[in-house]
C-alpha cells in the first residue's frame, strides 16, 4: 500500500527565513507532484516532477526529486506572507490513479 | 475560461437524507476524481473515472455513490449510509494516460449534516 508522509506538519516561520518540507513515499513512483492550498480554499497546482533529479523552481519555492530515496523536498527561500498556506504532496505509486496525497503541511509566515 | 465547476459551495443535510454533489469540467478531460478532505486528514480518494460510463471505488467509497453519463459531469450522491458525511468535497480533473497527470480542482463543496 502506498503511503505518503509529509514533515513536518505545522510549520512557523520568520519573514526572511528558509525551510524545507520533506515528502517521503513508500513505493516507487515516477511523478511526484506539489500542490497548494489556501484557507477555506481549493488546491492548486504548484509542481509536477516527473524523473529522478529533476528540480523545478518558481519565485521562492524550489521543489527537487530523489526516486532513490523516495524523498521529494519543497525549499522556502526567504520566506514571506503570502506563501502562508497549506502545502500538499502526491505521489502516483507508479500508478496512473492511486494518486495519494501526504496529510499537507500548514505553513504560517509571520512578520 | 476553461475549468470545473461544483454546486453547491455549501450543503446542510439532515440525517438520513441522500445529497448529491455536481460537478462539471469543460477541460475536455477525461478523468475526474472526487475526494474529501478533513481536517488534519489530507485528501482521500472516494471515486474516480476514466471514461464515460466507468468509475472505480477509490480508498474510502463506502456510503458514496457515483455516476458518469457525460465526459463533462461526474455527480457524487452522499448517501444516508455515510456514517460520518461533515466534510470537504473537491472534485478534479485530468489528462488520463502517460505523461505528467496534473489534477485541476473545482471550489469544492462544503456539507454539513444538521
Amino acid at each position: 500500500e502506498l503511503k505518503v508522509e509529509q514533515n513536518p506538519l505545522f510549520l512557523s516561520m520568520q519573514e526572511g527565513k528558509n525551510y524545507t518540507i520533506y515528502c517521503n513515499y513508500s513505493t516507487t513512483s515516477d511523478r511526484l507532484y506539489w500542490y497548494r492550498q489556501d484557507p477555506g480554499k481549493s488546491l492548486e497546482s504548484l509542481f509536477v516532477l516527473l524523473s529522478n533529479g529533476a528540480v523545478k523552481q518558481e519565485g521562492r519555492l524550489m521543489a527537487s526529486l530523489d526516486t532513490k530515496a523516495r524523498l521529494s523536498t519543497l525549499h522556502i527561500t526567504a520566506a514571506v506572507h503570502d506563501l502562508s498556506a497549506t502545502y500538499f504532496c502526491k505521489s502516483s505509486g507508479g500508478s496512473n490513479y492511486k494518486l495519494t496525497f501526504g496529510k499537507g503541511t500548514l505553513l504560517t509566515v509571520n512578520p | 475560461d476553461g475549468g470545473i465547476t461544483q454546486s453547491p459551495k455549501y450543503l446542510f443535510r439532515k440525517e438520513g437524507q441522500n445529497v448529491t454533489l455536481s460537478c462539471e469540467q469543460n477541460l475536455n478531460h477525461d478523468a475526474m476524481y472526487w475526494y474529501r478532505q478533513d481536517p488534519g486528514q489530507g485528501l482521500r480518494l472516494i471515486y474516480y473515472s476514466q471514461i464515460v460510463n466507468d468509475f472505480q471505488k477509490g480508498d474510502i467509497a463506502e456510503g458514496y455513490s457515483v455516476s458518469r453519463e457525460k465526459k463533462e459531469s461526474f455527480p457524487l450522491t452522499v448517501t444516508s449510509a455515510q456514517k460520518n458525511p461533515t466534510a470537504f468535497y473537491l472534485c478534479a480533473s485530468s489528462i488520463w494516460g502517460s505523461g505528467a497527470n496534473v489534477l485541476t480542482f473545482g471550489a469544492g463543496s462544503r456539507l454539513t449534516v444538521l
